[in-house]
């Protein structure tokens, strides 16, 4: 069964400063990633997604993919206290199935 | 555009009762799923439909869940006998077939 590993499991960044976060999956098919979000008290909420081998970014926000070591990363550059929340990874499981396997997270703070 | 809808948002039954909780997704999308999330286990997956029909049971704990969805407008996730240690926030999530999965605001369970 699929393990979708994220560390670190809380991260503690000043305002400004660049949060980095990383998620690796166990199944030698997965071949791209989700990045989810959830604030406090809500639902997670898709942040960003990758497809192909390299850097994806989304103004404050850069995602990475290595596909031969099945690792991604996402990082938040500028940090906000608004960016303060729990970050969830997730990889497709199995063939073609739309089925996620999502991280057990990272908790993110942003003090002022 | 009203996102994925849940009902109730919060539920409290006693050790042994039944509790049936409610997905409307989003109109047009063809998956969806129900994930399980508490702080111990994550967000763990349950089941998921496409097209209405069940593709995928693996997460459900099989003698006292069960889930239906009898038309594209609604799912149901049932918990009969529920125990302690089902209480969580229970997500519902729609998608197209491999995309993006919006989630609903969540039911939180609890059982005394």
């Amino acid at each position: 069964q699929q393990k979708v590993q994220q560390s670190p499991e809380s991260l503690i960044v000043p305002e400004g400063g660049m949060a980095s976060l990383n998620c690796t999956s166990s199944d030698r098919n997965v071949d791209y990633f989700w990045w989810y979000r959830q604030h406090s008290g809500k639902s997670p909420k898709m942040l960003m997604s990758i497809f192909s081998n390299g850097e994806k970014e989304e103004g404050r926000f850069t995602v990475h993919l290595n596909k031969a070591s099945l690792h991604t990363s996402l990082h938040i550059r500028d940090s906000q206290p608004s960016d303060s929340a729990l970050y969830l990874c997730a990889a497709p499981t199995g063939a073609n199935t739309g089925k996620l396997t999502f991280g057990h997270g990272t908790i993110l703070r942003v003090h002022p | 555009n009203a996102g994925v809808i849940q009902t109730p948002r919060h539920k409290v039954t006693g050790k042994g009762q039944e509790a049936t909780l409610w997905c409307e997704p989003i109109s047009g999308h063809s998956a969806v799923f129900w994930y399980r999330q508490t702080i111990v286990q994550g967000l763990e997956f349950l089941t998921y439909f496409r097209n209405q029909a069940p593709i995928d049971d693996s997460g459900m704990p099989k003698e006292r869940f069960s889930a239906q969805m009898p038309n594209q407008s609604h799912s149901t996730l049932k918990i009969q006998s529920t125990q302690p240690q089902d209480s969580a926030v229970y997500l519902c999530a729609s998608s197209l077939v491999y995309a993006e999965q919006f989630f609903g605001p969540g039911t939180r369970l609890t059982v005394l």
